[in-house]
């Protein structure tokens, strides 16, 4: 079975551009979920989608994150445009289970934004 | 708002020995899940362990085990037998459940030394 891959592995950019990550969930699991962590500090959740739906989107920094997720399946995270503050690791997870009952997130191995 | 705390940024251990790694959360509610996460130099993060709050027994998975003390919101990792490729990044994570989104710490880079 296939595990979660993001892409790209790395982004270099210049402030101002813009940037879309990928994510491809474990097929079959509905949950998907991005988090960031910034340099040192700790994992921050992002947003979470069950299916096509954004069941949470409470940890979106500001209007300049968009994360899309069509058809249920592959999750794209747009930032337009890109500050430096946006620099970090943006990670993907997914899992099978809704809320209520023991919740494994499996991780991809995370895209690499550097915000010049 | 619940939180987790890890206070030790690195930590290092000589091959074959033993190695706690801290973590501590705040939370206000009952039930919930408890996370230790490892994520090895470039490669990615896996679960290690696991420990659900209704469960007085600390969760043991071969030579990982955890100190679970929920009255004192502490959820320690000790790491038996160290190898090196526990070499890693290992973060303490809360699930509260009525929101699946994990809570993490800041991690702790723990090295095995040969």
């Amino acid at each position: 079975e296939a595990g979660v891959t993001q892409f790209p592995s790395h982004s270099v950019i210049e402030k101002g551009q813009t940037v879309t990550l990928r994510c491809d969930p474990i097929s079959g699991h509905d949950n998907l979920y991005w988090y960031r962590r910034v340099m040192g500090k700790e994992i921050k959740f992002l947003l979470h989608f069950v299916k096509e739906s954004k069941q949470d989107e409470s940890g979106m920094p500001n209007n300049r994150f968009l994360a899309e997720r069509t058809g249920g399946t592959y999750s794209t995270l747009k930032v337009q445009p890109a500050e430096l503050e946006d620099s970090g690791v943006y990670f993907c997870a997914s899992s099978d289970r809704l809320a209520g009952d023991y919740n494994e997130q499996f991780f991809g191995p995370g895209t690499r934004l550097t915000v010049l | 708002a619940q939180t987790v705390t890890q206070s030790q940024p690195e930590m290092s251990v000589q091959e074959a020995e033993t190695v706690t790694l801290s973590c501590t959360y705040d939370t206000s509610e009952n039930n919930y899940y408890l996370f230790w996460y490892k994520q090895p130099p470039s490669r990615q993060m896996i679960l290690v362990i696991r420990q659900e709050a209704y469960k007085q027994q600390n969760a043991t998975e071969n030579r990982f085990s955890v100190n679970f003390q929920k009255a004192a919101k502490s959820f320690s990792l000790k790491i038996s037998d160290s190898q090196l490729g526990d070499t890693a990044m290992y973060f303490c994570a809360f699930d509260g459940g009525a929101t699946n989104k994990l809570i993490f710490g800041t991690g702790t880079l723990l090295a095995v030394q040969p």
